[in-house]
């Protein structure tokens, strides 16, 4: 089965840095990789996601993922951060082999100092 | 429908009552997810419907636990004699299975069933 784990609980930027959330998974096989957002109060929104192909992936909101397949990872990353990105980000894995479940990690609470 | 449907929104139950909540997947979605999200937690997997096939039911927290799926597309989540630690947001998603040459299954997320156990 497979599993996410994202080291950093807690991120605290200051508006206009970059920013990067680290996400590693583990699956036997070739993986979906998802980043999502939760803001305050809000549903869940899709950031962008990785099937195949090109291993940078272009999201909405000006961010990006890359997808790196020694590392097993798919970090999040934004060159500029805004105010309004504060939020809740999660990153999930699924299965391209089977029917399998999404599987989603613990979350990066990130804040954004003026 | 244009998009997943969770009812109710909010419920308020005394500790020991049954409560369901009810999801409405996206029209055609085959697979469909139960999470559970307590406070300033992560998202807790619950169970999983895809298709035809047996429900992973591998994330229920406990026997007092269950969800069915009714043709394939109404979900109900029963949750029997409530306990306090089950307060949470109950959220559903659905998705469609990635047809030969469509770019992966993306879930789709409700808005959620916000539950209180009292």
């Amino acid at each position: 089965a497979q599993s996410v784990t994202q080291p950093d609980i807690h991120i605290t930027v200051s508006e206009g840095a970059s920013l990067e959330l680290r996400c590693n998974y583990s699956y036997g096989a070739t993986p979906y990789l998802f980043w999502y957002v939760q803001s305050p109060g809000q549903g869940l929104q899709l950031l962008l996601k990785y099937f195949s192909g090109d291993t940078l992936v272009q999201g909405i909101k000006g961010f990006e993922a890359e997808f790196k397949r020694s590392q097993s990872s798919f970090n999040l990353r934004k060159p500029s951060v805004h105010w309004s990105d504060a939020a809740e980000y999660f990153c999930a894995v699924g299965a391209s082999t089977s029917y399998d479940k999404v599987i989603f990690g613990p979350g990066t609470s990130l804040s954004v100092i003026p | 429908g244009a998009g997943v449907s969770q009812s109710p929104s909010n419920k308020v139950t005394e500790k020991g009552k049954d409560v369901e909540l009810r999801c409405d997947p996206i029209s055609g979605h085959t697979a469909l997810y139960w999470y559970r999200q307590s406070l300033g937690q992560g998202l807790e997997f619950l169970i999983y419907f895809q298709g035809n096939s047996a429900p992973d039911k591998s994330g229920l927290p406990s026997d007092r636990f269950s969800a069915e799926r009714t043709g394939g597309s109404v979900s109900t989540l029963t949750i029997q004699r409530t306990q306090q630690e089950d307060s949470a947001v109950y959220l559903c998603a659905s998705s469609s299975y990635p047809f030969r040459g469509e770019a992966g299954n993306t879930i789709y997320f409700g808005e959620g069933s916000w539950l209180t156990v009292v």
